[in-house]
């Protein structure tokens, strides 16, 4: 399985930040995976934002601190999955990764990581 | 600052043993949600070495031992090598917070 992440590497404040995970040997509906975004920042470490799976139907669940803002859509035609993040600011700068959560075996793998900069 | 507790820095001689401690508390690790540990070389995203409080991922050496007891867990590496020297971190979920949560990661230095 191997995840290949794109998207800008700059966005201005208060416009919408938005990355796609290309996912390659696995499914995005797949029955047993959630797929997720996670950042990183030298102020927050590793923060997890939200995730979406497949069970029947789609779900999604989001960090609480980010639920206003975060949007995370699955594309089964690509099989990919696309983070929007909102009204960004610069505490919004990090790089950030999408990872699969498998079979309850831990975030594994994770996608190559993008640092995202908030500034105009 | 991070749900999840960790020394900011750990060292050891080659071939010495280092323990790195994850403390939470009891809606995360406290309860019946396992424990993962990655290892994070400089540059490179996260990956996964330890799943379910003490099993070693696919081609991760023996040298990795994972372990979790109340609300605490553990990640021990004996026999150090240069190539360990990174950043490990680790993961739970926590039911209060309905979120998965990591710890602030831990600099280990090979002397």
């Amino acid at each position: 399985v191997q995840l290949q992440q794109s998207g800008p590497g700059v966005v201005m404040p208060s416009q919408t930040l938005s990355l796609t995970c290309a996912i390659s040997g696995d499914s995005v509906s797949s029955n047993s995976a959630a797929w997720n975004w996670i950042r990183q920042s030298p102020s927050r470490g590793l923060e997890w934002l939200g995730r979406t799976y497949y069970r029947s139907r789609w779900y999604n669940d989001y960090a609480v601190s980010l639920k206003s803002r975060i949007t995370i859509n699955p594309d089964t035609s690509k099989n990919q999955f696309t983070l929007h993040l909102n009204s960004v600011t610069p505490e919004d700068t990090a790089v950030y990764y999408c990872a699969r959560y498998y079979g309850g075996k831990g975030f594994d793998p994770w996608g190559q990581g993008t640092l995202v900069t908030v500034s105009s | 600052q991070s749900v999840l507790t960790q020394p900011p820095s750990v060292s050891g001689a080659p071939g010495q043993s280092v323990t790195i401690s994850c403390t939470g508390n009891g809606s995360n690790i406290g309860t019946i949600y396992d424990v993962h540990w990655y290892q994070q070389l400089p540059g490179t995203a996260p990956k996964l070495l330890i799943y379910g409080n003490s099993n070693r991922a696919s081609g991760v050496p023996g040298r990795f031992y994972g372990s979790k007891s109340g609300t605490s867990a553990s990640l021990a590496i004996t026999g150090l090598q240069a190539e360990d020297e990174a950043d490990y971190h680790c993961q739970s979920y926590d039911s209060r917070l309905s979120a998965w949560v990591f710890g602030g990661g831990t600099k280990l230095t090979v002397l």
